[in-house]
């Protein structure tokens, strides 16, 4: 079945430091795939997406390419702000059998600190 | 303005008193899912809806009911919840499946079972 892992939290940094968020990926076919971002008491909002190999998704100086070879899909920002602190969900969706649904990663907090 | 509304926000309630959580989306649109968010497993899918009167099992159906009457609602109902139904509680809708991605979600029910 279709899976996704990411990195174990929580991830707590310094304001400007450069931020990854690990995550991979288990599916059949040629995947989309997403990052969610949820700030505190809200529900998620897309924060950006890939729908082919190679493809870099990005959105609010946050970056993230579409690995095929290596299954992943990694969140990366150079420079945090305290405004990011949130939880972030790495998702995919299959299509297929799969129409209609994403897999959502376990979820990674994000803490930064002035 | 556009928006998935779910109430209530918090309900605590007690071992088998059957309880209904509402969600309605003034989108017009087509697809709505109910997730579970629970720590370390991320988002997982309860229910979803194609459209009025379709409705199919996600991942974790088990102690769950929803229904599909109208296109804007679509409530979930937990007949005899137990405590291992304690969760925080995401609608969201998108315009149609294919467009799963670009879903709004509603602000969360937190729900705690005694």
């Amino acid at each position: 079945g279709n899976s996704v892992t990411q990195m174990e939290g929580p991830v707590t940094l310094s304001e400007e430091a450069f931020l990854t968020i690990n995550c991979t990926y288990t599916a059949t076919g040629y995947p989309s795939l997403f990052w969610y971002v949820q700030y505190p008491g809200e529900g998620l909002q897309l924060l950006l997406k890939a729908t082919k190999a190679d493809d870099k998704g990005s959105n609010k100086g946050f970056e993230a390419t579409y690995r095929k070879e290596t299954t992943s899909f990694h969140l990366e920002k150079g420079s945090v702000q305290v405004s990011d602190s949130a939880v972030y969900f790495c998702a995919l969706n299959a299509g297929g059998t799969s129409y209609g649904k994403l897999t959502f990663g376990q979820g990674t907090i994000l803490t930064v600190h002035p | 303005e556009a928006q998935v509304t779910q109430n209530p926000r918090y309900l605590i309630t007690v071992t088998g008193k059957k309880l209904t959580v509402t969600c309605s989306q003034n989108m017009n649109h087509e697809y709505m899912s109910w997730y579970r968010q629970d720590p370390g497993l991320g988002l997982r899918q309860i229910y979803y809806s194609m459209n009025v009167e379709v409705t199919d099992k996600g991942d974790v159906p088990e102690g769950y009911k929803v229904s599909r009457k109208e296109k804007r609602n679509f409530p979930l109902i937990l007949e005899s919840p137990s405590p291992n139904q304690t969760s925080l509680y995401f609608c969201a809708s998108s315009l149609s499946p294919d467009r799963v991605n670009e879903q709004f979600f509603g602000p969360g029910t937190r729900l705690t079972v005694l």
